[in-house]
């Protein structure tokens, strides 16, 4: 069974930093893209951003919103996938859902149940 | 940056059929994808690639998108598909990009 859990949220301080983990399990993870979606509350999606497995490069691409404030990374031999956020904006604050990529599209075809982060003075 | 316009509320009673839409431009040459989200809930792929489905999908949601406009249809509406639904996309100026959802409430 594919299970996807984030962990790391929590309270932050605007202008400080947070990393988010997203652990794996239930299928080989180093083959699979995998991203980040946030959801603010009472708001819809927004895509925040993708590292490609490392058959592809494990190349990353982001979301304007975040580019050259978060990073993704992934360590395929513990089945993890990292969201490093800085210079967080109260803005940021949202759930963040860790997200499987299907192989052959660009979709999400499975979800970790999402992790809150506020971020307030 | 790619919009994806989808309609805030759709109300159907159950049994009957429901049409969620997303408006794009020329979406008809993109892949649309549509997922589920239930209160509290994450959310769920009910739809890719325009009409396919997962598996453990009912055959109930299926999909269409030509022109300008994608649509999930939902038959035989029951009251366990109340839930938000969110169109996706992937477009070479914005990446992935989401529709605002569109809230489905069963009469």
């Amino acid at each position: 069974e594919v299970q996807l859990v984030e962990s790391g949220g929590g309270l932050v301080q605007p202008g400080r930093s947070l990393r988010l983990s997203c652990t794996a399990s239930g299928f080989t993870f180093g083959d699979y893209a995998m991203s980040w979606v946030r959801q603010a509350p009472g708001k819809g999606l927004e895509w925040v951003g993708f590292i490609r497995s490392k058959a592809y490069g494990g190349t990353t691409e982001y979301a304007a919103s975040v580019k050259g404030r978060f990073t993704i990374s992934r360590d395929d031999s513990k089945s993890i996938a990292y969201l490093q956020m800085n210079s967080l904006k109260t803005e940021d604050t949202a759930v963040y859902y860790c997200t499987r990529d299907i192989e052959t599209t660009d979709a999400f075809d499975y979800w970790g149940q999402g992790t809150l982060v506020t971020v307030s003075s | 940056s790619y919009v994806l316009t989808q309609p805030p509320s759709v109300s159907v009673a159950p049994g009957q059929t429901a049409r969620i839409t997303c408006g794009g431009n020329n979406i008809g040459s993109k892949s649309v994808h549509w997922y589920q989200q239930k209160p509290g809930q994450a959310p769920v792929l009910v739809v890719y690639d325009d009409s396919d489905r997962p598996s453990g999908i009912p055959e109930r949601f299926s999909g269409s998108n030509s022109g300008n406009t994608a649509t999930l249809t939902i038959s035989r509406v029951e009251a366990g598909d109340e839930a938000d639904y969110y169109c996706q996309v992937w477009d070479s100026s914005s990446d992935r990009v989401f529709g605002g959802g569109t809230k489905l409430t069963v009469l």
